[in-house]
């Protein structure tokens, strides 16, 4: 079946380092690739997408490519603010017919500090 | 738009009690999701409806948890009789049909969800 991985958290880092978290997949055919962000106490929301290998999806500074060769789909920003302290998940969306089913990785805490 | 409307946001409980968790997904979306996050297993998805129909339930942990969606604007999660392993952080979302090709649109908006704390 498919699955999600992502690297363990938490992740701490400086205001305005430089921010990579990883995320390879695996699936049968060509999912969407997808990056939710949950900020405390709130449900998940969607930060970027990308739907065929080589597409880059970004959103508020974060970026990500659709790399089919390497299945990966890992999260960067250039430099993180204290605002962006947050759960990030990675998932992947596949289905034939009505449905796409979403799988999810386990998450990934980032805490940035002053 | 309002987004994803769930209620309460936080619920203690004791053990054996019923309890229900409401949503009310973003209109004109057909379709309706519930999932349970927990540290130790993180997000699971629990059930889901299309056009108010349950799809799929094979998530649905065991007998103690149910389903509902009476109408489009409306859903339950029931769980009865409740027990300390529920505790949780549930959440309730919605996704739509792009027009015309028929295939859901893969982003689900989600509500801020329920904290469940059964003692």
């Amino acid at each position: 079946g498919n699955s999600v991985t992502q690297m363990e958290g938490p992740v701490t880092l400086s205001e305005e380092a430089f921010l990579t978290i990883n995320c390879t997949y695996t699936a049968t055919g060509y999912p969407s690739l997808f990056w939710y962000v949950q900020y405390p106490g709130e449900g998940l929301q969607l930060l970027l997408k990308a739907t065929k290998a080589d597409d880059k999806g970004s959103n508020k500074g974060f970026e990500a490519t659709y790399r089919k060769e390497t299945t990966s789909f890992h999260l960067e920003k250039g430099s993180v603010q204290v605002s962006d302290s947050a759960v990030y998940f990675c998932a992947l969306s596949e289905g034939s017919g009505g449905y796409q089913k979403v799988t999810f990785g386990t998450g990934t805490k980032l805490q940035v500090i002053p | 738009d309002a987004g994803v409307i769930q209620s309460p946001r936080h619920e203690v409980t004791e053990m054996g009690q019923e309890v229900t968790l409401r949503c009310k997904p973003i209109s004109g979306h057909d379709y309706l999701f519930w999932y349970r996050q927990t540290m130790m297993r993180g997000l699971e998805l629990l059930i889901y409806f299309n056009n108010n129909v349950p799809i799929d339930d094979s998530g649905m942990p065991e007998d103690r948890f149910s389903a509902k969606m009476p109408n489009a604007s409306f859903s339950t999660l029931k769980i009865q009789p409740s027990e300390p392993r529920d505790s949780a952080v549930y959440f309730c979302a919605s996704s739509f049909r792009t027009s015309g090709s028929g295939r859901p649109t893969d982003t689900q908006y989600f509500g801020p969800g329920t904290r469940l704390t059964v003692l």
